[in-house]
């Protein structure tokens, strides 16, 4: 069966620091990867979405990146977090166009 | 311009109660598919119905139905005999068919008070 892991659940970051957030999916071949980000009582805005191993691509401009270094890992990185960057992050996979997300646990950010 | 509007922010009910969470969406698109997620205090988005734009069936699901009607632009949800553990924000989505991005509603917060 398809899993997908990120991690950590909760990070607190000084701002001016760095960010590194880890997703990966087992049990899938080329899954479509995604980054989103929830503010606080606030929607889903996508950051980001690949479709293979180095396409990325970038939804909003942003002080965020994106990597994919394998096939089923995705990572959202900052060289230095703004208080902004505060939020509840999200990663999810799908294998197709119209089929359903499967969505990771999520990572609670809090850029103080 | 293709959006989803969840104009409803918060709802509270009553245990046992039904309650309708209302979704409305907006594309030129033919073919697209509508979604809805549930995110519980956990923060975990979970999966509740995919529905094509062919397929304007009422589903059931237990205490859980959805309303699609295309002339409308409608994909309500209802939970009936509400449940303490309903309580979460339920998000309401669109995808257009040939794209990777789903569109997203604001999501509605449901209080289910015992």
């Amino acid at each position: 069966s398809q899993t997908i892991h990120q991690w950590p659940a909760t990070l607190v970051q000084p701002v001016g620091s760095p960010l590194s957030l880890e997703c990966t999916v087992e049990g899938t071949s080329n899954p479509n990867l995604y980054w989103y980000r929830q503010a606080a009582g606030r929607g889903l805005q996508l950051l980001f979405y690949s479709v293979g191993i180095g396409q990325i691509s970038s939804e909003v401009p942003q002080n965020l990146s994106a990597s994919r270094p394998q096939d089923r890992q995705f990572i959202l990185s900052s060289k230095k977090l703004l208080l902004s960057d505060s939020g509840f992050y999200l990663c999810a996979w799908s294998v197709g166009q119209g089929i359903g997300y499967t969505f990771g646990s999520g990572t609670r950010l809090t850029v103080v | 311009a293709q959006k989803v509007t969840q104009a409803q922010t918060e709802i509270s009910v009553v245990e046992k109660e039904d309650v309708t969470l209302d979704c409305v969406y907006e594309t030129r698109d033919t073919t697209y598919y509508l979604f809805w997620y549930k995110q519980p205090p956990s923060g975990e988005l979970v999966f509740l119905i995919r529905r094509n734009s062919f397929d304007e069936q009422n589903e059931i699901s237990g205490r859980y139905s959805w309303n699609f009607q295309k002339s409308t632009s409608s994909f309500n949800f209802t939970i009936t005999a509400s449940q303490v553990v309903d309580s979460a924000v339920y998000f309401c989505a669109l995808v257009p068919s040939g794209t990777y991005k789903y569109i997203f509603g604001t999501g509605t917060r449901l209080k289910v008070l015992a």
